[in-house]
């Protein structure tokens, strides 16, 4: 079945590391994106990709970075700049129409992450 | 810039109850508006979307949704609630050829027994 994979499930960090976080679809979709997700705050996008090797910022880009080598991953890297990154990451994708139409997004089941 | 307001953080209704969830929207364009539930630690599932098609939306789980222009309103509803229902419920905003979503704070739907 297609879709979109997360993993970790649960990550924690000390403080000053930086992790990686994956996110990986069979969709062959060609955008993706990366929220953020806190208490009563909603999603809050870090950054999104429409096509491979280009991305932009979000919202709240300042202390994450990510790359898209290849169409099927948009991995997200925490670094140490983020001050502070206990969240729950959501990663999603869609497909890119240049016409009007927009399906909306399918979302990978998250990943949890903790500073120790 | 396009934003959503859900009003009311939690909502709490009774089994077999209607469920009611607002969302307002702001945009200086014609929209594409979305419903999204997430159960707790999974990721977000699509319930119904409105794309400028029907004005009132059926989507899953016996969920539906009316997309009122003059209201700039897209409210969630369904008739009798079900405890499997509890979970927390996103609305989103899309404009044309955005490819990309702005969501509301959340509402989480609390079923009493």
């Amino acid at each position: 079945d297609g879709g979109i994979t997360q993993s970790p499930k649960y990550l924690f960090r000390k403080e000053g590391q930086n992790v990686t976080l994956s996110c990986e679809q069979n969709l062959n979709h060609d955008a993706m994106y990366w929220y953020r997700q806190d208490p009563g705050q909603g999603l809050r996008l870090i950054y999104y990709s429409q096509i491979v090797n280009d991305f932009q910022k979000g919202d709240i880009a300042e202390g994450y970075s990510v790359s898209r080598e290849k169409k099927e991953s948009f991995p997200l890297t925490v670094t140490s700049a983020q001050k502070n990154p206990t969240a729950f990451y959501l990663c999603a994708s869609s497909i890119r129409r240049r016409d009007r139409y927009f399906y909306g997004y399918t979302f990978g089941s998250g990943t949890r992450l903790t500073v120790v | 810039a396009q934003s959503v307001t859900q009003l009311g953080s939690h909502v709490s209704v009774s089994e077999g109850a209607l469920v009611l969830l607002r969302c307002n929207y702001s945009s200086s364009v014609p929209p594409y508006l979305f419903w999204y539930v997430q159960y707790p630690n999974q990721g977000l599932q699509l319930l119904l979307k409105y794309t400028s098609a029907a004005t009132l939306v059926k989507g899953i789980n016996g969920f539906e949704a009316e997309f009122k222009k003059s209201e700039t309103s897209f409210h969630l509803t369904k008739p009798s609630a079900h405890m499997s229902d509890a979970a927390e419920y996103f609305c989103a905003v899309s404009v044309l050829y955005g490819n990309k979503l702005v969501f509301g704070a959340g509402t989480i739907l609390r079923v009493k027994s």
